[in-house]
């Protein structure tokens, strides 16, 4: 398997534009998760879904943010209008529930996102 | 989820053991210990987990103390390779909440030849 697919790796837009971001999760992964990165955050969930369902999005920031699942090999994350403090490293990932204890998330390379 | 305290940064030298501490005094009984590594530009990574015994797997092992109040990761033979922010995360095995973790600042670990 190619592991979790994000797309495009590096974006940079200016303030005020609509960026969209990819994830394709491992296949057969019935949970997704949308994290953002910066160096004064660090790592923050943002969102996460099962079985395309949106579970918990209390650490998606704003209303400019915005995510979909539509199928299970296919999310995206928005983010309209983009500003500059948008600016971070986002990550995906994906997991299989097989115990309640066991929460082995499989990362995506992450999107580096710049809003100048 | 209980809270953990992990140190800023250490050091290890290479082909060493590297042995990372990390706090969580408030642990409650059904919360399990994870461990997490990020690679400098890469997504984290996965370790290993456990809830009171002690656990072990190809990339490493952890020990929780008896009262569980602290776990130490090992990292046998450190390499180079093995530079990174490794994150001790203690959540709750619910199947209600499945999915969240709540990643702090972490231990950079510094691997030196």
């Amino acid at each position: 398997d190619a592991g979790v697919i994000q797309s495009p790796r590096h974006e940079v837009t200016e303030m005020g534009q609509e960026v969209t971001l990819r994830c394709k999760p491992i296949s057969g992964h019935d949970y997704l998760f949308w994290y953002r990165q910066t160096m004064m955050r660090g790592l923050e969930l943002l969102i996460y879904f099962n079985n395309n369902v949106p579970i918990d999005d209390s650490g998606m920031p704003e209303d400019r943010f915005s995510a979909k699942m539509p199928n299970a090999s296919f999310s995206t994350l928005k983010i309209q209008p983009s500003e500059p403090r948008d600016s971070a490293v986002y990550f995906c990932a994906s997991s299989f529930y097989r115990a309640r204890s066991y929460n082995e998330q499989f990362f995506g390379p992450g999107t580096r996102l710049t809003v100048l | 989820d209980a809270k953990t305290t992990q140190p800023t940064s250490m050091d290890c030298a290479e082909g060493r053991a590297a042995n990372l501490p990390c706090n969580h005094s408030t642990i409650s009984g059904n919360e399990y210990v994870y461990w997490y590594r990020q690679i400098h530009s890469q997504g984290p990574q996965y370790i290993i987990h456990g809830l009171k015994n002690n656990e072990t797997n190809e990339m490493a092992s952890l020990i929780i103390t008896e009262d569980r109040k602290s776990s130490t990761l090992i990292l046998p033979h450190a390499t180079l390779r093995d530079t990174a922010v490794y994150y001790c995360i203690v959540r709750v095995g619910s199947s209600s909440n499945t999915g969240k973790l709540i990643f702090g600042q972490g231990t950079t670990l510094q691997v030196k030849p």
